[in-house]
Parts: structure tokens; C-alpha cells; sequence
């Protein structure tokens, strides 16, 4: 099992968007909508944004969202502030009952 | 508020058996959900290393499965990781989480590093 594919660092200025692909397999990404992304700041645990392709739990912010195309999902962060500057994983459910997560993004926020 | 918090030892030696539990609180872990292990290398991306569901049905990551064993003890609203035949590769901080599927964690610990030297 590979990791999912993701860009290794995206920036934006504050207010602007950007996008953050994760590109998987159609034994993954493009077989269910099982996709997830988590944010996480240094030295803290992974916080769930966006949970099968595009629903956000409770309480996270509607400048983030998820969508999928294919074997590819992407998360979307409009309207940039300084604190969205984190690390980002995605991770999918698979055809064989296992979980991959991504390689990471990190996001700058310029 | 459920609250996850992972314990065990800081420090292992080469070749040796890595355990760590997790105690939850703030939720009868026999009642629902997916309970799970993610390790993440420092400096490095996360891994999935396993999770239970209540019933007690396991799931494994198969790169690692021949050397990992997660149980679950609902009497102590816990459950628990061992990782055997470890090398310095292992060095983590592990995180333990509980999710509505397999990849979907809504609640994680702080996490804890455990690092594998003699």
C-alpha cells in the first residue's frame, strides 16, 4: 500500500485561497467517499476538518471545504488567515478494509 | 466531552515489545465507534497503524501486521497497542483516536513519542 499523493507545501497570501489536492487509487480514493482531511499545528495532535469528501463537523470554520473528483480529493481554504498556516493530511478508507493517509501539505500563509 | 489519553513507556529497546494503552473518558468505549492507532515519525507524515470496533473486530495496516496486536478491555474503558521486534524505524509519537469509520477520527489523545534505543 502506497501513501496517498499530496503536495509537499502550498502558500497563499491571507484572504486568498488555495487548494490541496490528494490524489489516490480507484481501489481508494476513487472507490468511496470515504475521505477525510486533518489539520495539525507543531507539536499537536491531528484535528478531523473534513470528514467523507466534503461534510464538516461541528464547529470548523465554513471557509473549508472538500470535494473529489476521481481518484482525486482536494481541500479548499478560502478567505486564508494567518492561523490556518498547519500541516494537512488527507486519508482514505480502502477496498481492503485499511486506511491511508497522505504524505502531509504544509500550508504557509505568506 | 470524551476524552482519550495514551500512556507507556518513553523509552524502548531494540528488538523488544512496544505496548501502550489508551484510556478513554467521557464515553463507554463497549458502546460504539472505532477505536484506533496513528504513529507519525518526527518530522514525518502520519501512519495508520490499526483500529478495533467495539464488537472487537481488528483491523491492521499490513506492513505492520505481522508485528502488532491491538485489544480492547471494556472493564477498564481501555484499549491497548503492542508493537514486537521494534527497531529505531519505530520511533514515534503514537496517537490513539476514536472515529465513526476507519478514517474518519473526530477525537485523538495528545499523543505520546515513545523513541527505541538501547
Amino acid at each position: 500500500q502506497s501513501a496517498l499523493t499530496q503536495p509537499a507545501s502550498v502558500s497563499g497570501s491571507p484572504g486568498q485561497s488555495v487548494t490541496i489536492s490528494c490524489t489516490g487509487t480507484s481501489s481508494d480514493v476513487g472507490i468511496y467517499n470515504y475521505v477525510s482531511w486533518y489539520q495539525q499545528h507543531p507539536g499537536k495532535a491531528p484535528k478531523l476538518m473534513i470528514y467523507e469528501v466534503s461534510n464538516r463537523p461541528s464547529g470548523v470554520s465554513n471557509h473549508f471545504s472538500g470535494s473529489k473528483s476521481g481518484n482525486t480529493a482536494s481541500l479548499t481554504i478560502s478567505g486564508l488567515q494567518a492561523e490556518d498556516e498547519a500541516d494537512y493530511y488527507c486519508s482514505s478508507f480502502t477496498s481492503t478494509s485499511t486506511v491511508l493517509f497522505g504524505g502531509g501539505t504544509k500550508l504557509t500563509v505568506l | 466531552q470524551v476524552q482519550l489519553q495514551e500512556s507507556g513507556p518513553g523509552l524502548v529497546k531494540p528488538s523488544e515489545t512496544l505496548s501502550l494503552t489508551c484510556a478513554v473518558s467521557g464515553y463507554s468505549i463497549s458502546s460504539g465507534y472505532y477505536w484506533g492507532w496513528i504513529r507519525q515519525p518526527p518530522g514525518k507524515g502520519l501512519e495508520w497503524i490499526g483500529s478495533i470496533y467495539h464488537s472487537g473486530t481488528i483491523y491492521y495496516n499490513p506492513s505492520l501486521k505481522s508485528r502488532v496486536t491491538i485489544s480492547i478491555d471494556t472493564s477498564k474503558n481501555q484499549f491497548s497497542l503492542k508493537l514486537s521486534s521494534v527497531t529505531a524505524a519505530d520511533t514515534a509519537v503514537f496517537y490513539c483516536a476514536r472515529g465513526s469509520h476507519l478514517e474518519l477520527l473526530h477525537y485523538w489523545g495528545q499523543g505520546t513519542l515513545v523513541t527505541v534505543s538501547s
